[in-house]
């Protein structure tokens, strides 16, 4: 199906323990970005990346890990989940400046 | 650092009255404003952006660089329009900066 998915949809892990949440686009669009959805604080920026092998920080990447090989794929890693990581993340591609960032369908994770 | 404020989380009206969500920003860059919407169990998806001057589900935003502004406005609020709003500036890097979101009721 063309669009922007994430899998999992939700997910409960334990403190501690590894994760990789997982995004994939069909566009071929050039951006990609990883936010985080908290009651007060709306969406946060995790992490971007404009283009294959390019990766930025954004606002709140402690604790995360990103990487793009491929331009479809995006994936973010919680290298030792903490309870402060439960959240709802949404992942979102665009073609340029000015366009319409597209959202992917969220993943919830609660970390135990 | 650019910002992005929406002073109200929780908004409350009645069907057909008017409704305006305050967005407030700050950049020291020439601000590009989007306002996105998440209905009930959807994804975000883009309501309008203030480089379309365009008028989307009767509803419209204008850019007052003066004040910093970009408030999403509608004449007649209908229920179907009960949502999440979030205003959006786009930095360096087609980077999104988001509001804190503004939760809208429409009640009949």
């Amino acid at each position: 199906d063309a669009g922007i998915t994430q899998s999992p949809r939700y997910k409960i892990t334990e403190t501690g323990r590894q994760v990789t949440l997982m995004c994939h686009q069909t566009w071929s669009h050039s951006y990609m970005f990883w936010y985080r959805q908290d009651l007060g604080h709306g969406l946060r920026l995790i992490y971007y990346s404009a283009a294959a092998d390019i990766t930025d920080k954004g606002e709140v990447p402690d604790g995360y890990v990103v990487s793009r090989s491929k331009t479809e794929n995006f994936p973010l890693t919680l290298e030792s989940a903490t309870r402060s990581q439960t959240s709802v993340y949404f992942c979102a591609s665009k073609d340029r400046r000015n366009t319409e960032a597209f959202f992917g369908q969220g993943t919830r994770l609660t970390v135990v | 650092a650019q910002r992005v404020t929406q002073p109200e989380k929780l908004l409350s009206v009645f069907k057909g009255a008017p409704v305006e969500l305050k967005c407030n920003y700050s950049y020291s860059g020439s601000p590009e404003l989007f306002w996105y919407v998440q209905y009930s169990r959807q994804r975000l998806q883009l309501l309008l952006r203030h480089i379309s001057r365009e008028s989307i589900k009767g509803f419209t935003a204008d850019l007052n660089k003066g004040e910093t502004s970009f408030h999403l406005k509608k004449p007649f609020a209908q229920e179907e329009d009960s949502a999440m709003y979030y205003c959006a500036l786009e930095t360096s890097g087609s980077r999104l900066t988001f509001g804190e979101g503004t939760q809208l009721t429409v009640n009949p």
